[in-house]
């Protein structure tokens, strides 16, 4: 069974500060990995999709990328912004099925 | 510019009311999903549908129906709502697995207590 796993649950960093939001997966036969933004009480924006063919997908000051052999994924965040505080979520789709499973999330907290 | 349009937006239910959640797409996707999400627990899928007429049981589909009756429209039914389906439900959709870009669309989100 796919399980989907972010460490750390929570994070606080001073503005201007690069980071590392980590998400783990435990079956490497996976279709496509999606990362999204939630603010509170909002909705999920998607970020960025990477296919399990790609390594890595770029959006602004957004990279994330993708190890399949490791089930790991990592989005790195450049000069963080207090803007970009929220919840940042993973999620995979497996291969063969319709479902995306979730990750619990980072809660992101970038300080002024 | 619609995507993803869930209805409503919040709703107080007493124990044992009924209700449909609306979710409606103008992407012509194939696929669509409800998910609830409940603090420290995640999204979690309850139903989803592979295409106009197919409805099939996710991780946590005790208490809920649906129906796909047209390819834009999947709604969510709770025929005798309970306080553990107090939650935050998400309606998504994304293309067939075939094609290369299956990206999900999320809805809004529909804040659901039920009393």
């Amino acid at each position: 069974k796919q399980e989907v796993t972010q460490i750390p649950a929570a994070l606080s960093v001073p503005e201007g500060e690069n980071l590392v939001l980590n998400c783990s997966f435990t079956d490497s036969a996976i279709y496509n990995l999606q990362w999204f933004r939630q603010d509170p009480g909002k909705g999920l924006t998607s970020l960025l999709l990477i296919q399990s063919s790609q390594r890595e997908q770029t959006s602004g000051r957004l990279n994330a990328s993708l190890d399949k052999s490791s089930g790991r994924s990592t989005l790195y965040i450049a000069a963080s912004q207090p803007g970009d505080s929220a919840t940042y979520l993973c999620a995979v789709r497996a291969s063969g099925t319709y479902k995306y499973i979730f990750g619990t999330g980072t809660r992101l907290k970038v300080l002024a | 510019n619609a995507g993803v349009t869930q209805t409503p937006k919040f709703r107080v239910l007493k124990t044992g009311q009924s209700m449909t959640l609306l979710c409606a797409q103008d992407m012509n996707h194939e696929y669509m999903y409800w998910y609830r999400q409940d603090p420290g627990m995640g999204l979690r899928l309850i139903h989803y549908s592979v295409g106009e007429g197919t409805t099939a049981k996710g991780e946590v589909p005790d208490g809920y129906n649906v129906s796909r009756l047209k390819k834009q429209n999947f709604l969510l039914g709770l025929e005798s709502a309970a306080p553990s389906q107090t939650s935050v439900y998400f309606c998504a959709s994304s293309t067939g697995q075939g094609a290369m870009n299956t990206e999900a669309f999320f809805g809004q989100g529909t804040r659901l207590t039920v009393v």
